[in-house]
């Protein structure tokens, strides 16, 4: 079985500032791993994904993140946050086979001016 | 990617009603999927849309409460049936692409139902 932990909720940055989210995942195969956003009322948008490539992922809007198999981790950041990154962000993680995703929890990043 | 809307967008329905969300897609995909969004929850995967044959359900999602249909390779609903309150939430449904990032999901806007 697969699962997914996103530590933190919610998270408040400054404008300007790092972002930093955390996944974490379980998973008895090699994992395909995926961060989803979702700004309010709208449906999911794909920001970037690792699929046993390059462990460093770069995605949309300036976002990466890179996969640790040590840590079994696949955290997102970006080096500067804008107004605009405020929504939901999901970290989500699927097998070769299966493709049905499994979602963390998500994470509300706000961002002060 | 490919394109997918949904219908209807939003939906006000009262209890013991049923409601069927379509989704439909503008290119050929493998695979089709319905998820649920409770209120400031995650999404939850209800069932696997097979074309031509059941759906395949997880764990606590039962066909006679969400009957799903796969026609075609483009084209799925999902009913939601006796409606409560309980039901109220966000359903999206996702693809992967026939061709190209076939590893990757792409959703719906999604429906969002209110249940009184």
């Amino acid at each position: 079985a697969q699962s997914v932990t996103q530590l933190g909720s919610h998270v408040s940055v400054s404008e300007g500032a790092l972002v930093l989210l955390r996944c974490n995942y379980s998973s008895s195969v090699p994992p395909y791993l995926f961060w989803y956003v979702q700004y309010p009322n709208q449906g999911l948008q794909l920001l970037l994904k690792y699929t046993s490539a390059a462990t460093l992922v770069k995605g949309i809007n300036g976002f990466e993140a890179e996969f640790k198999k040590s840590e079994t981790s696949f955290h997102l950041t970006k080096p500067s946050a804008h107004m605009s990154d405020a929504a939901e962000y999901f970290c989500a993680v699927s097998d070769t086979g299966r493709r049905a995703l499994t979602f963390g929890s998500g994470t509300r990043l706000q961002v002060q001016p | 990617s490919a394109v997918i809307s949904q219908k209807p967008s939003r939906d006000i329905c009262q209890r013991g009603t049923s409601l069927t969300i379509q989704c439909q897609v503008d290119s050929q995909v493998t695979m089709m999927f319905w998820y649920r969004q409770q209120p400031g929850q995650s999404l939850t995967l209800i069932a696997t849309a097979n074309q031509g044959s059941e759906a395949t359900y997880e764990s606590g999602f039962v066909i006679d409460k969400f009957p799903i249909s796969r026609p075609n390779l483009t084209f799925s609903t999902l009913t939601v049936s006796n409606m409560s309150p309980e039901d109220s939430s966000i359903y999206l449904c996702s693809v992967t692409p026939a061709h190209g990032n076939q590893e990757t999901q792409y959703f719906g806007p999604g429906t969002r139902l209110l249940v009184l």
